[in-house]
């Protein structure tokens, strides 16, 4: 199956600051890779996703951008405000079949 | 999005008993699977429930133990058997609502189990 990897596993950045997470997937076949928050005790929610035939998508302050060939997808978030802090997860599917996830990132906002 | 209930919302069991967890999506939906995520931990995926058949299980999980089923579109149940300290986890049930090409995969509220 599918091998996702994630970096860092924690994150502390100062309010107002961006934060970067990076994934990179093993199988050339992923087409679709979204972005998950989850605020303990929570289920994860679904916060932005891009699929392979597009190198970048924005919604606000977060943006997500994808490089195909060597396999990696990253999670931008900018002007960082303490709501924000939660565990980020990423994830890659391919066409009709499973979704595999990240192993996390504990993102910190300090006021 | 996809409204998906999911229920018990928490458990205390004893070692050796087994429990049922149930899973209601709002709509019918092509694709439902069960993950495990323990304390700090990632979203591990245990089985694809599929509608009609049997589950496909991901390695590591086996069907004895985790039996799953799908009668239909929108409902699932997962089992937990003969149950240890070790099976103590949070179990999330999710399901994928097409968009395009893909599914999109959204999550119900989970189960927190704990076994004794």
């Amino acid at each position: 199956g599918e091998n996702v990897e994630q970096h860092p596993s924690t994150l502390s950045v100062q309010e107002g600051d961006s934060a970067v997470i990076k994934c990179t997937y093993s199988d050339s076949a992923s087409n679709y890779f979204p972005w998950y928050k989850q605020e303990l005790g929570k289920r994860p929610q679904l916060i932005i996703d891009i699929r392979s035939n597009v190198g970048e998508k924005k919604d606000q302050r977060i943006a997500v951008t994808l490089n195909k060939t060597a396999k990696h997808f990253s999670l931008h978030i900018t002007e960082t405000q303490p709501e924000d802090s939660a565990v980020y997860f990423c994830a890659a599917s391919k066409t009709g079949n499973q979704f595999y996830f990240g192993t996390g990132t504990s993102l910190t906002v300090i006021p | 999005s996809a409204v998906i209930s999911q229920k018990p919302s928490r458990d205390i069991c004893q070692r050796g008993t087994s429990l049922t967890i149930q899973c209601q999506v709002d709509s019918q939906v092509t694709m439902m699977f069960w993950y495990r995520q323990q304390p700090g931990q990632s979203l591990t995926l245990i089985a694809t429930a599929n509608q009609g058949s049997e589950a496909t299980y991901e390695s590591g999980f086996v069907i004895d133990k985790f039996p799953i089923s799908r009668p239909n579109l929108t409902f699932s149940t997962l089992t937990v058997s003969n149950m240890s300290p070790e099976d103590s986890s949070i179990y999330l049930c999710s399901a994928g609502r097409p968009e395009g090409l893909n599914e999109k995969l959204f999550f119900g509220s989970g189960t927190q189990l704990s076994v004794l």
